[in-house]
């Protein structure tokens, strides 16, 4: 159980252009998912935070007009990368919590974004 | 900004050894503390993790010590195995919500046949 998927896994695109990520919990209902960005060799970092039904919190430094957040239902955030530049490619990664009082995050397999 | 500090940033040990890897952290209000296994070009795992109400925590060849009042907690690793390599960050908290989390820098753990 416990599983989050991400689509697409890999994504190239042209500076300028949007791109959608999805994440998607299989198994259970995550009313709370989280969005990181990790570089190269280095640690994750908390892009978002994202809740069904509501608006997404960003965490400092974050662009919320270029990051577009959406959850729209318990099983299914989508992270949108708008006008997107070389420095914009990344490893992007989800999150999904799981419900009740276990509080555990389950991560997604993650998408490679790169921007020509 | 409260973080989370891990050392090593490398490991290596040979088949069989243990392996430790140690964080700190600086959220007295933190009470989760998971730890990640991540493979190249993956996302990371979820392989163990402990709550501030419990010292110790063991799933077979793991095992996860927290010292709530020095504010670190280990990684401890017995008879490793060659697919063991991989990079294991920890994390905490933040606060005691249980939801968003601080990672640590990673652990590149190489285990040598």
């Amino acid at each position: 159980g416990a599983v989050v998927s991400q689509h697409p896994s890999r994504v190239i695109c042209k500076s300028g252009t949007s791109v959608k990520i999805e994440c998607r919990s299989l198994d259970f209902q995550a009313t709370t998912m989280f969005w990181y960005r990790q570089f190269p060799k280095q640690s994750l970092m908390l892009m978002a935070t994202s809740n069904e039904g509501s608006k997404a919190t960003y965490e400092q430094g974050v662009e919320k007009d270029k990051f577009l957040i959406n959850h729209a239902s318990l099983t299914l955030s989508t992270l949108t990368v708008t006008s997107a530049h070389p420095e914009d490619s990344s490893f992007y990664i989800c999150s999904a919590r799981s419900p009740g009082p276990a509080d555990t995050q389950y991560f997604g397999p993650g998408t490679r974004l790169t921007v020509l | 900004g409260e973080n989370v500090e891990q050392h090593p940033s490398t490991l290596s040990v040979q088949e069989g050894d243990s392996a430790v890897i140690k964080c700190t952290y600086s959220d007295s209000a933190s009470n989760y503390f998971p730890w990640y296994k991540q493979e190249l070009g993956k996302g990371p795992q979820l392989i163990i993790d402990i709550r501030s109400n419990v010292g110790e925590k063991k799933d077979q060849r793991i095992a996860v010590t927290l010292n709530k009042t020095a504010k670190h907690f280990s990684l401890h690793i017995t008879e490793t195995q060659p697919e063991d390599s991989a990079v294991y960050f920890c994390a905490a908290s933040i606060g005691n919500s249980g939801y968003a989390l601080n990672f640590g820098k990673g652990t590149s753990l190489l285990v040598t046949p």
